[in-house]
């Protein structure tokens, strides 16, 4: 998957704790995506960072998530006080910077949160 | 976005060509059509994308109607590495993808 690096690979927390998920995206890229995936069902986009700027945060829960993609480093996606309903598989898309809708996105390999 | 229809499922035997139809009658002028595929539980992996010509690469060839209101995605030797799930994508300017249901393709020896 072309250099998409997420970890950890798995994380377990139990309820109430806080959950951060890295995605260090394709060297050069400056779009990163985060997508959400419950067990049995499809991909939903939680939301579109450029370096230090929030995009599209349109499929993010309005509460307990952020996400971030600070200028040095990788991108978090953090997750507030999880509770059982946030176990899922969070994959991170990175593209590069003369986006367009020519240009394709590559995915990592997720990071699969069980909340205990 | 424009929404894509796609069969929930399809079996191809080792080595025939696989055709994934998919239709997207509300597409614009500028959206383009993306095919990506779920192994498992891995992350989608790019197989291929076009405006409105046909396209071909190492993985595949897409076929687009003229109208562009449908496309079909073949693999032309299906392998049973390609059993997967299948989406086809419309992609405007903002450069989301937003995943359907897609379609499984079981192939089989």
């Amino acid at each position: 998957n072309a250099g998409v690096m997420q970890n950890p690979r798995h994380l377990v927390r139990r309820r109430g704790q806080e959950a951060r998920l890295r995605c260090s995206p394709v060297k050069g890229h400056s779009h990163v995506y985060w997508y959400r995936q419950l067990p049995e069902e499809g991909l939903k986009f939680m939301v579109y960072l450029q370096k230090e700027n929030i995009i599209d945060e349109s499929g993010m829960p309005k509460e307990r998530f952020s996400a971030e993609f600070p200028k040095e480093g990788p991108s978090i996606l953090r997750i507030q006080q999880v509770v059982r309903g946030d176990s899922a598989a969070y994959f991170c898309a990175s593209s590069p910077p003369s986006r367009t809708v020519n240009t394709e996105a590559f995915f990592g390999q997720g990071t699969r949160l069980t909340v205990v | 976005d424009a929404k894509t229809t796609q069969p929930p499922s399809m079996d191809c035997a080792e080595g025939r060509a696989a055709n994934l139809p998919c239709n997207h009658s509300t597409i614009s002028g500028n959206e383009y059509v993306y095919w990506y595929r779920q192994i498992h539980s891995q992350g989608p992996q790019y197989i291929i994308h076009g405006l409105k010509n046909n396209e071909t690469n190492e993985m595949a060839s897409l076929i687009i109607t003229e109208d562009r209101k449908s496309s079909t995605l073949i693999l032309p030797h299906a392998t049973l590495r390609d059993t997967a799930v299948y989406y086809c994508i419309v992609m405007n300017y903002t450069g989301k993808l937003i995943f359907g249901q897609g379609t499984t393709l079981q192939v089989k020896p």
